[in-house]
C-alpha cells in the first residue's frame, strides 16, 4: 500500500541555518504530497502541497518540490528561526485510489536554538 | 470562518467512565477524519466519513470505541468504558471531497488522560 517515511529526529539548528527534512513515498497512483505543521499544543497546519511532479510548493519560506524519479518531496528553508521549532508532517493523498483518506509519516521534530 | 472545533480541549477521566469527543467541520466540507496521536505510534486515523457516512473504520482500536456523524455540522467519537491506554490527543479533520489537491484543516485536538 501507499506509504510515506521521514527522517528521524529530532533534528537541531542554530537560528538562519540550512535546514532539510527528508521525505519519500511509495504509492501506486499519482499521489498528492504535503507538508503539515503542529505547534506545541495545536493540530496540524497545512504549509504546503504539490500535486503534480516537478511542481514545487512554497509557504513561509519553505519550499519543496515534487520529484517522481527520486519518489521525494524534502522539506527546506534557507534560514530557520526560532518560532520555526515544529514537528513537521510529510503526507500524500492519492485520489486515484478512490479513498479520501490521507497517508501521514511519522513527523519530524525540529528545535532551533538562538 | 472559525475553523474545525472540538470539545472539550481537555478531558480527565477515571478508567471505567464513558468519554464522548465532539466535533464541528468547517461548513462546507463533506469529509471528517478522526486521528488520535501518541508519542509511541504517531499519528492513526481511526474513522472518516464522507457525507456523514462512516467509510473506513478499521482504524478504530476495538469495539470500545464508537464513531457517529448525525449531520453534515457534527460528529462524536466515543470510548465506553475508557482505559488508561486510551490517553492521548485526538484530533477532528475535516475537508472538501471534491479531489485529493485539497489538504486538510485540523482542528486544536481534545487531550484525554484516562486515570
Amino acid at each position: 500500500g501507499d506509504s510515506v517515511t521521514q527522517m528521524e529526529g529530532p533534528v537541531t539548528l542554530s537560528e538562519e541555518a540550512f535546514l532539510t527534512i527528508n521525505c519519500t513515498y511509495t504509492a501506486t497512483g499519482y499521489p498528492s504530497l504535503f507538508w503539515y505543521v503542529q505547534y506545541p499544543g495545536e493540530g496540524l497546519q497545512l504549509l504546503l502541497k504539490a500535486t503534480k511532479a516537478d511542481d514545487k510548493g512554497s509557504n513561509k519560506g519553505f519550499e519543496a518540490t515534487y520529484r517522481k524519479e527520486t519518489t521525494s518531496f524534502h522539506l527546506e528553508k534557507g534560514s530557520v528561526q526560532v518560532s520555526d521549532s515544529a514537528v513537521y508532517f510529510c503526507a500524500l493523498s492519492d485520489p486515484t485510489s478512490g479513498t479520501y483518506k490521507y497517508i501521514f509519516g511519522t513527523g519530524t521534530r525540529l528545535k532551533v536554538l538562538a | 470562518d472559525a475553523g474545525v472545533i472540538q470539545s472539550p480541549r481537555h478531558e480527565v477521566t477515571e478508567m471505567g467512565q464513558e468519554v464522548t469527543l465532539r466535533c464541528k467541520p468547517i461548513s462546507g466540507h463533506n469529509s471528517l477524519f478522526w486521528y488520535r496521536q501518541t508519542m509511541m505510534r504517531g499519528l492513526e486515523l481511526l474513522i472518516y466519513f464522507n457525507n456523514n457516512v462512516p467509510i473506513d473504520d478499521s482504524g478504530m482500536p476495538e469495539d470500545r470505541f464508537s464513531a457517529k456523524m448525525p449531520n453534515a455540522s457534527f460528529s462524536t467519537l466515543k470510548i465506553q468504558p475508557s482505559e488508561p491506554r486510551d490517553s492521548a490527543v485526538y484530533f477532528c479533520a475535516s475537508r472538501t471531497q471534491t479531489g485529493g489537491n485539497y489538504g486538510y484543516t485540523f482542528g486544536s485536538g481534545t487531550r484525554l488522560t484516562v486515570v
